[in-house]
């Protein structure tokens, strides 16, 4: 199993253009999330999903988008990037939902705005 | 909501030292806590966690971690740490359905 797949790896942007971060896993998780990781500030969340054609907000959803097609792909959409959006961006999945679920997580997007 | 704190944000140990790495959270019921390892670039790994049951908690790389419910606290130990150890470790508090709550982060240093 390759777990939780995400590319790319490292990506600049210029400010307005837009871009998706894709993820992957073949765990046939349900749930997968979306984490940005500033320093110093730990992950936050930006959206979730806990099935294919169902997702939700997360902590900080803001200037993304979301869309889950199939149980395996949970890509997410930046639109009009902007500096404030750099950051280390992490796709995660678990098999069940609720507080006590383990995470597995990808390697990490690394995106810089300027 | 709930809320995690992480008190220190660089700890420098001998290799061969005892570690102890603080965490701290807020939550009005008892909490699903974790312990979560990250190398550098890349993701987060689970080390351990803590749902019910006894207080002293077991995980992989020789780590543990005990819950103390009247401190509000869930600090991760290392008897004796390798080199392979230092890396930044997060504590999460998970409650509710799909929230989880991570702490800033402890950067771990290991010296020869």
């Amino acid at each position: 199993n390759a777990g939780v797949t995400q590319t790319p790896k490292f990506r600049i942007l210029k400010i307005g253009q837009s871009m998706t971060l894709q993820c992957a896993q073949d765990m046939n998780h349900n749930y997968m999330y979306w984490y940005r990781q500033d320093p110093g500030m730990g992950l936050k969340l930006i959206y979730y999903s806990v099935g294919a054609g169902i997702t939700d907000k997360g902590e900080v959803p803001n200037g993304y988008n979301v869309s889950r097609s199939t149980t395996e792909d949970f890509p997410l959409r930046l639109e009009l990037a902007a500096p404030s959006q750099t950051s280390v961006y992490f796709c995660a999945s678990s098999y069940s939902s609720g507080a006590g679920a383990e995470q597995y997580f990808g390697p990490g997007t690394r995106l810089t705005v300027t | 909501a709930q809320s995690v704190t992480q008190p220190d944000i660089h700890i420098t140990v001998s290799e061969g030292a005892s570690l102890e790495l603080r965490c701290n959270y807020s939550y009005g019921a008892t909490p699903y806590l974790f312990w979560y390892v990250q190398s550098p670039g890349q993701g987060l790994q689970l080390l351990l966690k803590y749902f019910s049951g006894d207080t002293l908690v077991q995980g992989i790389k020789g780590f543990e971690a005990e819950f103390k419910r009247s401190q509000s606290s869930f600090n991760l130990r290392k008897p004796s740490v390798h080199w392979s150890d230092a890396a930044e470790y997060f504590c999460a508090v998970g409650a509710g359905n799909n929230d989880m709550r991570f702490g800033a982060g402890t950067r771990l240093t290991v010296k020869p």
